[in-house]
């Protein structure tokens, strides 16, 4: 149980494109899910917070508007990198928690998706 | 805001030696504490966590100890194999386990065979 699945697992394009990722819980309901960026070598850093039926919470730093996010259903987030550039290539990662079982249940990973923009 | 340090940055280990992986935090709010391996270009996996209102938890080969009063946590691995090799993460949650975590930089451990 517990499967997060995110697509597409790799994107190339070029730059000036909109690219579009989504993550979805496949055997629970996530009111919330989490959207990170891990660069190489280094560790998950937070970008925002998405939140289901509302607005997303973004981290300092992180632009909205570059980085859209859509949570229109208990198993879907979505984000839009708008207009991407080089600078955005990274990895990119959700997570999502089974929201009907109580605080204390751990949050679980997508697969990832590599984005390369040329 | 909550800030995780982890060390060390890279870590090698003979098979079969034991490992051991350290992690700070700031925030005394802070009651959850995960760990999470990671190999290449592949997903976090949990593989063991911790709460505030235990000291230690045991799982096999895997060993998380906790000290509240000095806001430090450890991640011991013992007997360790070539495919512990990974980059493990320590993360930081305050509230519940499906609230944001914050990550510590990361340990490359190396098991050599």
């Amino acid at each position: 149980g517990a499967v997060v699945s995110q697509h597409p697992s790799w994107v190339i394009c070029k730059s000036g494109t909109s690219v579009k990722i989504e993550c979805r819980s496949l055997d629970f309901q996530a009111t919330t899910m989490f959207w990170y960026r891990q660069f190489p070598k280094q560790s998950l850093m937070l970008m925002a917070t998405s939140n289901e039926g509302s607005k997303a919470t973004y981290e300092q730093g992180v632009e909205k508007d570059k980085f859209l996010i859509n949570h229109a259903s208990l198993t879907l987030s979505t984000l839009t990198v708008t207009s991407a550039h080089p600078e955005d290539s990274s990895f990119y990662i959700c997570s999502a928690r089974d929201s009907n079982r109580g605080g204390q249940q751990p949050q679980h990973f997508g697969d990832g998706t590599r984005l390369s923009i040329l | 805001g909550e800030n995780v340090e982890q060390h060390p940055s890279t870590l090698s280990v003979q098979e079969g030696d034991s490992a051991v992986i350290k992690c700070t935090y700031s925030d005394s709010a802070s009651n959850y504490f995960p760990w999470y391996k990671q190999e290449l270009g592949k997903r976090p996996q949990l593989i063991i966590d911790i709460r505030s209102n235990v000291g230690e938890k045991k799982d096999q080969r895997i060993a998380v100890t906790l000290n509240k009063t000095a806001k430090h946590f450890s991640l011991h691995i013992t007997e360790t194999q070539p495919e512990d090799s990974a980059v493990y993460f320590c993360a930081a949650s305050i509230g519940n386990a499906g609230n944001m975590l914050t990550f510590g930089g990361g340990t490359r451990l190396m098991v050599k065979p």
